[in-house]
């Protein structure tokens, strides 16, 4: 299956910590997505990292990728109370819709 | 263009009912898809349009869904006689060629209980 396994599923830290996710998946990619959801609203689009880049980088947010341990992961740094919210990781399927398959994310809380 | 733009933001119903709902993408994008998602889930594939012409449906779509795209604009998802388990988030993507990938941008939603 195309689907990414986002690990943990919850995550609670305090604001000015670091937070980390991970995400495993099982078929070659072409491109790995990260997006972020805030309770009850929308997906937002936070980095795309393509299969030949290791780590990428975008204001506070890094992102790496093991395409050899087909894993990725999303560090947070300095996280904010405005962080909390859900993280996603999305895997393109090739070719035709190229739809997104999504895992069930990790729920991150950062306290105050 | 502010986005992708989802009406109602939320609808309740009741059991049996038909309920429409409505997408406008961002007007440059050729490609609209339609996810559902419930709660605690990450959002799972409906189906999807290349302009006017819808090219894939998931086996999640059922005879009582349906879609359309009329002049490969808005979108409109209807759920006909719905049923208690169709309560969920339905959301709206519409993308573009990146040249390296897609990118895809969402609306915030229409949030459907079914009573």
């Amino acid at each position: 299956s195309q689907q990414g396994e986002e690990d943990p599923q919850a995550l609670s830290i305090q604001e000015g910590e670091n937070a980390t996710m991970n995400c495993s998946y099982k078929t070659s990619i072409n491109n790995l997505q990260w997006y972020r959801q805030n309770s009850g609203r929308g997906l937002v689009h936070l980095i795309l990292i393509r299969s030949n880049e290791r780590e990428k980088h975008s204001g506070r947010l890094r992102v790496t990728l093991d395409t050899s341990k087909k894993s990725s992961s999303l560090l947070i740094t300095a996280s904010r109370a405005a962080d909390t919210a859900s993280y996603f990781c999305a895997l393109p399927t090739r070719g035709g819709s190229e739809k997104l398959v999504f895992g069930k994310g990790t729920k991150l809380t950062v306290n105050p | 263009d502010t986005g992708v733009s989802q009406n109602p933001r939320h609808k309740i119903t009741k059991r049996g009912q038909n309920v429409t709902f409505r997408c406008d993408p961002i007007s440059e994008h050729n490609r609209l898809y339609w996810y559902r998602q419930t709660l605690g889930q990450g959002p799972e594939f409906l189906t999807y349009f290349q302009n006017e012409a819808q090219l894939e449906k998931s086996r999640l779509l059922s005879d009582r869904f349906s879609a359309e795209r009329p002049k490969g604009s808005f979108s409109t998802l209807e759920i006909q006689r719905t049923e208690q388990g169709d309560s969920a988030m339905y959301l709206c993507a519409s993308s573009w060629n990146l040249g390296i990938g897609r990118g895809y941008t969402f609306g915030s939603g229409t949030r459907l209980t079914v009573v």
